[in-house]
């Protein structure tokens, strides 16, 4: 079945140390999304590539990164992960003007 | 003027009645407007979807009503079931956002739905 892959479902951290969690997908789409989802939240888009054009958000702070290598994977690292960046990491992927996304399961993260 | 607010914002029902979660929208260029449902610690996943050129869009127990003068719409849901119980998001969508909004979604703050039994 074509799908969106995020490993690892579950990820600790320690304050400070860099974290990478990884997305793939099998749906061939262009458009990669990482999303930052805390509790009782909506997802906040941190940023998206169309193919390997990179769009950061705004207010996405510089402590996120991101990588395309391929299209089918896509990193999301963290580079000095704080408290405050404990949540869920979601993936999601598009058609671009198509509209409609499919979500990845998310990668809980835990920052201790 | 990018928000969409969503009400209410938790929601209980008995089994077999009728759940609604409403949602407002400001930007009159928002073009897409999709329901997401999600499960605890699960991502979200595509519900049912309409675009503004139809009133009402129907996908077996759920359904979309667009009201594009008041920019509104919402999802009912008919016969709820406990399996129904989950957060359930509104977003919308523009393609006349700019070159870069790739079908950027701008999400309302969510529902949480308790169907009991």
């Amino acid at each position: 079945d074509a799908m969106v892959i995020q490993n690892p479902r579950y990820q600790v951290t320690q304050f400070g140390k860099p974290v990478t969690l990884s997305c793939s997908q099998t749906l061939n789409h262009n458009v990669m999304y990482w999303y930052q989802q805390k509790s009782s939240q909506a997802p906040k888009l941190l940023f998206h590539y169309y193919d390997k054009d990179f769009n950061n958000e705004a207010d996405t702070p510089d402590n996120f990164q991101s990588r395309r290598p391929n299209t089918s994977f896509c990193f999301l690292d963290i580079r000095s992960p704080g408290l405050g960046d404990a949540a869920m990491y979601l993936c999601a992927t598009g058609r671009g003007f198509i509209y409609e996304q499919y979500f990845g399961p998310g990668t809980r993260l835990t920052v201790t | 003027q990018q928000q969409v607010k969503q009400s209410p914002q938790s929601l209980i029902v008995q089994k077999g009645g009728i759940s609604i979660i409403n949602c407002a929208y400001e930007n009159t260029a928002f073009d897409y407007f999709p329901w997401y449902q999600q499960f605890p610690g699960k991502g979200p996943a595509l519900l049912i979807a309409i675009r503004p050129d139809v009133s009402e869009k129907k996908e077996g127990r759920f359904t979309i009503s667009f009201n594009k003068s008041a920019k509104q719409f919402s999802l009912h849901i008919m016969d709820s079931q406990p399996g129904d119980s989950a957060t359930y998001f509104c977003a919308a969508s523009s393609t006349n956002a700019g070159g870069t909004s790739y079908g950027k979604l701008t999400f309302g703050q969510g529902t949480i739905l308790t169907v009991h039994p």
